[in-house]
């Protein structure tokens, strides 16, 4: 499965944009890039996935770079709400499973 | 139910005694999946099912961990003889279907071993 690499941290003030950066160098070429968001105490809640094209939902876009080596997923408009840990996952494929393989996220604060 | 269910909320259990965590999925979904996340880290699979299969098990930390779904529908995740290091939080998810879709986990059951 393709491993992936995520700042530890970010900052982002109530209002702008916030942009997560994901590293998968290794990524096959038949796996989507997957992202969920984590709020204190609470499981893992899906955002967006994609493939090779942009994607934008009600919640966010992604933006997966032509090599799809890397991808940014943008909070047009954060919150404070937004507050949470966010893992990027490159979804594998093994032995007729497609389990998830999460890091450990990037911890993005909404500054008021 | 609306979304994954997943009882007891907490559960603490003194060092050796068996524990038994229980997720009720999303009515239909075929995929079910069990995670274990440590404070501060990502949740890390440790089994899934397609139906009552169990497909993937190899993230089972070791055999006294033990998971099973005999209807298709709840499953039940087991761990036997606590340990110290199993004090985590347990997730279960499920999704319609196992090859594309999003998961929809639950709330997680907390896990303390005295």
């Amino acid at each position: 499965d393709a491993k992936t690499t995520q700042p530890t941290s970010m900052d982002c003030a109530e209002g702008r944009a916030a942009n997560l950066p994901c590293n998968h160098s290794t990524i096959s070429g038949n796996e989507y890039v997957y992202w969920y968001r984590q709020i204190h105490s609470q499981g893992p809640q899906y955002i967006i996935h994609g493939l090779k094209n942009n994607e934008t939902n009600e919640m966010a876009s992604l933006i997966i770079t032509e090599d799809r080596k890397s991808s940014t997923l943008i909070l047009p408009h954060a919150t404070l709400r937004d507050t949470a840990v966010y893992y990027c996952i490159v979804r594998g494929e093994a032995s007729g499973t497609y389990k998830y393989i999460f890091g450990t996220g990037t911890r993005l604060k909404v500054l008021a | 139910g609306a979304g994954v269910s997943q009882s007891p909320r907490y559960k603490v259990a003194k060092r050796g005694q068996d524990v038994a965590l229980r997720c009720d999925p999303i009515s239909g979904h075929v995929s079910l999946f069990w995670y274990q996340q440590a404070l501060g880290q990502g949740p890390e699979f440790l089994t899934y099912f397609q139906n009552e299969a169990q497909l993937d098990k190899s993230g089972l930390p070791s055999d006294r961990f033990f998971a099973e779904r005999p209807e298709g529908s709840v499953s039940t995740l087991k761990i036997q003889r606590t340990q110290q290091e199993d004090s985590a939080v347990y997730l279960c998810a499920s999704s319609l279907a196992g090859r594309t879709g999003e998961l929809f986990f639950g709330e997680g059951s907390r896990l303390t071993v005295l």
